[in-house]
């Protein structure tokens, strides 16, 4: 099984600021089966990213995906007030899928 | 559009089997696409249960894979869950969702979930 871990934890900016976010596996992952999710307290995930770099549909563009291999990045390019949330990475491989264990990136 | 909606007991008793049912609406289950399962514990990160395609095709969480079985309905198109011998431990809001497997895999569609307490 792939155990994906996300860093950091938590991820305190100020609106207008960048986000990084980093998602590591712990085997080498198909970029085309990478994805990021958002999550906002009460609601299900949403899809942001697929294929570790495609928007998905209606996602702004200050929200970009890159990475290979074992190293994948979420990058948020200016923190806008509804962005404050928790984030997940998840892949795909041998019909089995896990989720990483979540970025919150919070006001600071 | 597309929309899942779950819907089962909110609560149930330890040793005993969960079932939750996934009702999909603007799409017809067997026309393609897997259909999966996710929960997520209070306070907690996301976990896959497992998915299915077209009935016969079936993936499970390795850590839950002896408790659990998923099934679809295309009469009803629809399709559902059980988890059998819960615990505490399976307190959880769970989600169903539609699993994207071209250009990518991702699950683009999720119901609004539901909370599950195993409580006697």
């Amino acid at each position: 099984e792939i155990v994906l871990t996300q860093s950091p934890g938590t991820l305190s900016l100020s609106p207008g600021e960048r986000a990084t976010l980093s998602c590591r596996a712990s085997q080498s992952v198909n970029s085309t089966y990478l994805a990021w999710y958002q999550q906002k307290p009460g609601q299900a995930p949403r899809l942001l990213i697929y294929g570790a770099s495609t928007r998905a549909t209606g996602i702004p563009d200050r929200f970009s995906g890159s990475g290979s291999g074992t190293d994948f990045t979420l990058t948020i390019s200016r923190l806008e007030p509804e962005d404050f949330a928790v984030y997940y990475c998840q892949q795909y491989g041998n019909s089995l899928l896990t989720f990483g264990g979540g970025t919150k990136v919070e006001i600071k | 559009q597309v929309q899942l909606q779950e819907s089962g007991p909110g609560l149930v008793k330890p040793s005993e089997t969960l079932s939750l049912t996934c009702a999909v609406s603007g799409y017809s289950i067997s026309s393609g696409y897997y259909w999966g399962w996710i929960r997520q514990p209070p306070g907690k990160g996301l976990e896959w249960i497992g998915s299915i395609y077209h009935s016969e095709n079936t993936y499970y969480n390795s850590s839950l894979k002896s408790r659990v079985t998923i099934s679809v309905d295309t009469s009803k198109n629809q399709f559902s869950l059980k988890l059998s011998s819960v615990t505490a431990a399976d307190t959880a809001v769970y989600y169903c969702a539609r699993l994207k497997i071209t250009d990518g895999t991702a699950f683009d569609i999720w119901g609004q979930g539901t909370m599950v307490t195993v409580s006697s």
